[in-house]
C-alpha cells in the first residue's frame, strides 16, 4: 500500500532531550516535507527536500534540523526541544520534480509531540 | 512566503445542504489544491485546479479557480455528516513548497 509513515505517533519528551521523529515513503517519491499544525495558524512548512541530498528551509525552519540521505526517508530532528515546538508534526511526499507536473501532496498521519 | 486565507473560518450546514468555502491566495500558482483533514489526522487530497483551468468535478466536489482575483471556491453537493472535517487550500506556487491556508472547519448536523 502506497503510504507516507511517521513514528512515533505520540511523544512526550522534556527541554532539551534531543529527538527525532521518522518519515518514510514507499512510492519513491522525490519531493519530501515537514510541516507543523498549530491551532488557528494552520499548516506551517519547517524543511522540505527536492531529492536526496537536497534540503531546503520553509517558513519556521528555527530549531529543527533535516536530513536526506536516502530518497525514502526524511527523519525531522529537533536538537534541543522546547516547550514552543508542542505541535502536531506532519511528513508529505509528492511525485512533483518540476513545475511542469502536477502532483499532490501525500500525509502521514501525524506526531503529536509535547515538550514539556 | 505568505499564508492564503480561508473563508469563512467555521461553517455548519444541515445533511442534504451545500457547503461553499472560498480561498484567497497571494501568488502566482502552477496550480491550486484541496484538501481534507479528519481531526487529528493526516490530510487527505482531494482536488488539483490548474493554473488554466477554471472549474473542475470530482463526485460531489466542484471548485473553481479566478487567477484574475487570486481565489478559488470548493463546492460540496448534498453534504453528510461524514463530510465534517476542516478543509484547507494549498498553493502550489512554481516554487519547492506548497503553501497552506488556515482551513475551513466544516459541521454536517445530521
Amino acid at each position: 500500500e502506497a503510504q507516507v509513515t511517521q513514528n512515533p505517533r505520540y511523544l512526550i519528551t522534556v527541554t532539551g532531550k534531543k529527538l527525532t521523529v521518522t518519515c518514510s515513503q514507499n512510492m519513491n517519491h522525490e519531493y519530501m516535507s515537514w510541516y507543523r499544525q498549530d491551532p488557528g495558524l494552520g499548516l506551517r512548512q519547517i524543511y522540505y527536500s527536492m531529492n536526496v541530498e537536497v534540503t531546503d528551509k520553509g517558513d519556521v525552519p528555527e530549531g529543527y534540523k533535516v536530513s536526506r540521505k536516502e530518497k525514502r526517508n526524511f527523519p525531522l530532528i529537533l536538537e534541543s526541544p522546547s516547550p514552543n515546538q508542542t505541535s502536531l508534526y506532519f511528513c508529505a511526499s509528492s511525485l512533483r520534480v518540476t513545475v511542469s507536473i502536477n502532483s499532490p501532496l501525500h500525509f502521514g498521519n501525524g506526531t503529536r509531540l509535547t515538550v514539556t | 512566503s505568505q499564508q492564503g486565507e480561508e473563508d469563512p473560518q467555521a461553517l455548519s450546514i444541515q445533511e442534504g445542504e451545500n457547503a461553499t468555502m472560498n480561498c484567497s491566495y497571494k501568488t502566482s500558482i502552477n496550480n491550486l489544491q484541496w484538501y481534507r483533514q479528519n481531526s487529528g489526522r493526516g490530510l487527505v487530497h482531494l482536488i488539483l485546479i490548474r493554473s488554466n483551468e477554471r472549474e473542475k468535478h470530482s463526485g460531489r466536489l466542484r471548485v473553481t479557480l479566478d487567477t484574475s482575483k487570486k481565489s478559488s471556491s470548493l463546492l460540496i453537493t448534498a453534504s453528510r455528516a461524514a463530510d465534517t472535517a476542516s478543509y484547507f487550500c494549498a498553493e502550489d506556487n512554481y516554487g519547492q513548497n506548497f503553501v497552506f491556508g488556515p482551513g475551513t472547519r466544516l459541521s454536517v448536523l445530521p
